[in-house]
């Protein structure tokens, strides 16, 4: 059974500070996607990653991929308030186009 | 605009009242499925579609029942509702012709069975 695991689970920062949630996989892939949640609200699909080495940047976030790991990561440069939600991560093992969400990291900008 | 939508978004039922939560997208998108996300838990796949007519289970499918018959539509049906189904339940789907499974989400249902 495929396993995901982020962390941290919660994450308190001040603004301007850098950080980095990670996802950890237990089977092989190769595509490995990244949500963020604002509370009360949907998913919004942020990044997908569709192979070892892949990194994909927006703004600042940026989020890579290491498939001999197992392991992605979403960084945090320079954290806002408006980067304050629930961030997810979810793995693709190509099994009936399934996907297995990690439980999330609670991301808290502080002023 | 491109959206998944999802009716009721709120809903308070009683223990056993049949209920179907609608699910709709208006991209042509093949794959669509339904989740639950539960406190500590994350998100948990109810029941998918590849296409129409092509419906399987999830991790978490005892209760619930799902039909495909038409592209756009996946309505999600508890036919007999309990506490234990109280949740925050989303639709999402997504275009599998690209060679991965990137998912768009609907806006959520918010389901209490008393």
């Amino acid at each position: 059974e495929l396993k995901v695991e982020q962390n941290p689970l919660f994450l308190s920062m001040q603004e301007g500070k850098n950080y980095t949630i990670y996802c950890n996989y237990s089977t092989t892939s190769d595509r490995l996607y990244w949500y963020r949640q604002d509370p009360g609200k949907s998913l919004e699909s942020l990044f997908v990653l569709l192979s070892n080495g892949a990194v994909k940047q927006e703004g600042r976030l940026m989020a890579s991929l290491d498939t001999k790991a197992r392991l992605s990561t979403l960084h945090i440069t320079a954290a806002v308030h408006d980067l304050s939600a629930t961030y997810f991560c979810a793995v693709d093992t190509g099994t009936a186009s399934k996907l297995t969400f990690g439980t999330g990291t609670r991301l808290q900008v502080t002023l | 605009e491109a959206q998944v939508t999802q009716n009721p978004r709120y809903l308070i039922t009683v223990t056993g009242k049949k209920l179907t939560v609608t699910c709709s997208q208006n991209m042509n998108h093949e794959y669509m499925s339904w989740y639950r996300q539960d406190p500590g838990l994350g998100l948990r796949q109810i029941y998918y579609s590849m296409n129409v007519e092509v419906t399987d289970k999830g991790d978490v499918p005892e209760g619930y029942k799902v039909s495909r018959k038409e592209k756009r539509n996946f309505p999600l049906i508890l036919e007999s509702p309990s506490p234990n189904q109280t949740s925050l339940y989303f639709c999402a789907s997504s275009l599998l012709g690209e060679g991965y499974n990137e998912q768009f989400f609907g806006p959520g249902t918010r389901l209490t069975v008393l």
